[in-house]
């Protein structure tokens, strides 16, 4: 069964430091997310991507934050400068093109920004 | 104000019984989708189940069955003759109509003793 996979399971980085994480969707799927979950706390949507193109994204979502489809199978999250913060642990899901579908997540990475 | 209200933050059973959890959601939207997602300890999350707004047949799965009621815009989520694996952090989440951020609720934690 197609799954969305996510690399590094887990990175610790200091804080100012850039961090690119890594999300390969399915691979017939065309919509694509980032969402973070702090420890204990829900889950928050970042960003979606659709086209080659941010379709929407929150407030959460600030200068700091970047995302990229560099190739036809990635779609990666650039924090910048990370700060303490950031620590959390980051989604990518992916969805189909027929009308709403569900979202399927990836198994997450887990960032430390000491 | 949040779009979906998890109100029991953390539940207790004794394996065997049988657990609802209850999630309230907000939206003005005629069109609109729910969702179940279960986040075991190992951190990811699972699709369970999408039910559409139009759909207020009510499901079951094995042990698990979903009542959705959009007079009281309600989708509770009943674990029957819970079993250990059942212990994990469930979320309910909804999606509108422009079919992009998934808006979580705080989730419930489930611990099923043995």
């Amino acid at each position: 069964e197609p799954e969305v996979t996510q690399t590094p399971s887990h990175q610790v980085t200091q804080m100012g430091q850039e961090v690119i994480l890594r999300c390969v969707p399915i691979s017939n799927h065309l919509y694509f997310y980032w969402y973070r979950q702090i420890l204990g706390q829900k889950v928050e949507f970042l960003v979606s991507f659709y086209n080659n193109e941010i379709s929407e994204k929150s407030e959460i979502f600030d200068d700091q934050f970047s995302v990229e489809r560099p190739d036809g199978s990635n779609f990666t999250l650039k924090i910048r400068s990370t700060k303490l913060e950031d620590s959390a642990m980051y989604f990518c899901a992916s969805r189909g093109d027929r009308g709403v579908e569900t979202q399927y997540f990836g198994p997450g990475t887990r960032l430390l920004v000491l | 104000a949040q779009k979906v209200t998890q109100a029991q933050t953390e539940i207790s059973v004794v394996e065997k019984e049988d657990v609802t959890l209850d999630c309230v959601y907000e939206t003005r939207d005629t069109t609109y989708y729910l969702f179940w997602y279960k986040q075991p300890p190992s951190g990811e999350l699972v699709f369970l189940i999408r039910r559409n707004s139009f759909d207020e047949q009510n499901e079951i799965s094995g042990r698990y069955s979903w009542n959705f009621q959009k007079s009281t815009s309600s989708f509770n989520f009943t674990i029957t003759a819970s079993q250990v694996v059942d212990s994990a952090v469930y979320f309910c989440a909804l999606s509108e109509n422009t079919g992009n951020q998934f808006y979580f609720g705080t989730g419930t934690s489930l611990t099923v003793i043995p």
